[in-house]
């Protein structure tokens, strides 16, 4: 068991809504990354968190967003949901200085 | 920019055949390099590692080598079982962010 937890597991919203998914790091861990997961497609990095501050983001608009609050656990905002939104969303946390990072299970995100 | 690239699947074989999946990577310097391994409805696990030229990342089987000289990873394994059928995701740490970047995945299917 990797000990990141994500919630909630399935998600349905409308176009144009608005969504928060959120994520418990592994404990010690104070990083925490999040990934979109289309379907049939690898991850994509969306941004990383170290010490509650945004550190790295990749290219996803500004209406994705997100909070790393002090113990380490994190959330992930999504404004004006879009048709293509309709993905796996997985959190991942690791040490700074380690590479390997440890995913949770996914919050499947279906945006009708 | 840095990326990865693995063989297209589905691949199917017959319990106890061998099994290798190709990737190859690009990248400025000398990344950390994984495989990672997705089940039906589940997030990612860490399969295998190796952090310098080389280096052998093995588990549960499972054998990989970085391989400098010809910028591959390849996933390897003598005799596959019905419970490895999932999806293999090949990926390192690079880009300008530092994040995982992962290859599109290989479903891998077993017979018994």
């Amino acid at each position: 068991e990797t000990g990141v937890t994500q919630s909630p597991t399935h998600l349905i919203k409308t176009r144009g809504q608005q969504v928060t998914l959120r994520c418990s790091s592994q404990s010690g861990h104070n990083t925490v990354s999040w990934y979109q997961q289309a379907l049939g497609q690898g991850p994509q990095f969306i941004f990383q968190y170290y010490r509650e501050e945004e550190n790295g983001r990749g290219n996803f608009p500004p209406r994705f967003s997100g909070l790393q609050f002090p113990n380490y656990s994190s959330e992930l905002n999504v404004n004006a949901l879009e048709l293509d939104d309709s993905a796996l969303y997985l959190c991942a946390s690791s040490f700074i200085e380690n590479t390997e990072a440890f995913f949770g299970q996914g919050t499947r995100l279906t945006v009708v | 920019g840095d990326s990865v690239t693995q063989m297209e699947g589905p691949v199917t074989l017959s319990e106890e055949a061998c099994l290798t999946i190709n990737c190859t990577y690009t990248a400025t310097g000398y990344p950390s390099l994984f495989w990672y391994v997705q089940y039906p409805g589940e997030g990612l696990q860490l399969l295998l590692k190796a952090t310098k030229a080389d280096d052998k990342g093995s588990n549960k089987g499972f054998e990989a080598t970085y391989r400098k000289e010809t910028t591959s990873f390849h996933l390897e394994k003598g005799s596959v079982q019905v419970s490895d059928s999932a999806v293999y995701f090949c990926a390192l740490i690079g880009g300008s962010q530092g994040n995982l970047i992962f290859g599109k995945g290989t479903k891998l299917s077993v017979k018994p």
